[in-house]
């Protein structure tokens, strides 16, 4: 079965990092690229970043410049989520989504609910 | 970036209804444009890829349409696991940008 299951949920204090996980299996994760998504309670969803495939070279959205890192272990068959120096307004879903033909998200893990509060 | 404009934001119709949503992009993104569903407390789900394309799995009901910078999702015939919100993406250029989604709703 075509998957991706996302660690569980996290609560920070403002000004810690934290790190998702996201495990890939049933096809072959080191042939596609990973992207990574969040969503704030009733807000579209914003894209983060990606990851490619092959090479593993990754792009960051502007926004998240210096403070996000998306890395991944194909012997693991993960992808990883590091964003540093949390604040209240990065409590959010975070997703990460497998990109497939025509760079759509074709498949999705199913949430990490990261939580920043004092 | 490449805004991405949905309407409506919110529609109200029945079982068994035909349903348009559209959106539009800032500047013509070819045919690199996506929809998807969520449903509440729910992951995003992938329903047409490359603007006409049915992702497998997705019934026919769903079908896309459009190139450049208008694009059309229509459900032809509602259902009641149709109610969702929708969310259009392009995947153009990057940063990859969604829609302000559109909330279906029963009347």
């Amino acid at each position: 079965q075509v998957q991706l299951v996302q660690s569980g949920a996290e609560v920070k204090k403002p000004g810690a990092s934290v790190k998702v996980s996201c495990k890939a299996s049933g096809f072959i994760f080191v042939s596609y690229a990973m992207h990574w998504v969040r969503q704030a309670p009733g807000q579209r969803p914003e894209w983060m970043g990606w990851i490619s495939a092959g090479n593993d070279n990754t792009k960051y959205s502007q926004k998240f410049q210096g403070r996000v890192t998306i890395s991944r272990d194909t012997s693991a068959s993960t992808a990883y989520l590091d964003l540093s120096s949390l604040r209240s307004d990065d409590t959010a879903v975070y997703y990460c989504a497998r990109a497939g033909e025509s760079n759509a998200f074709d498949i999705w893990g199913q949430g990490t609910q990261v939580t920043v509060s004092s | 970036d490449i805004q991405m404009t949905q309407s409506p934001s919110s529609l109200s119709a029945s079982v068994g209804d035909r349903v348009t949503i559209t959106c539009r992009a800032s500047q013509s993104i070819s045919r690199y444009l996506h929809w998807i569903q969520q449903k509440p407390g729910k992951a995003p789900n992938l329903l047409i890829y490359a603007a006409s394309s049915l992702q497998s799995g997705v019934p026919s009901r769903f079908s896309g349409s459009g190139s450049g910078t208008d694009f059309t999702l229509t459900i032809s015939s509602l259902q009641p696991e149709d109610f969702a919100t929708y969310y259009c993406q392009q995947s153009y250029s990057s940063p990859v940008t969604f829609g302000g989604g559109t909330k279906v709703e029963i009347k």
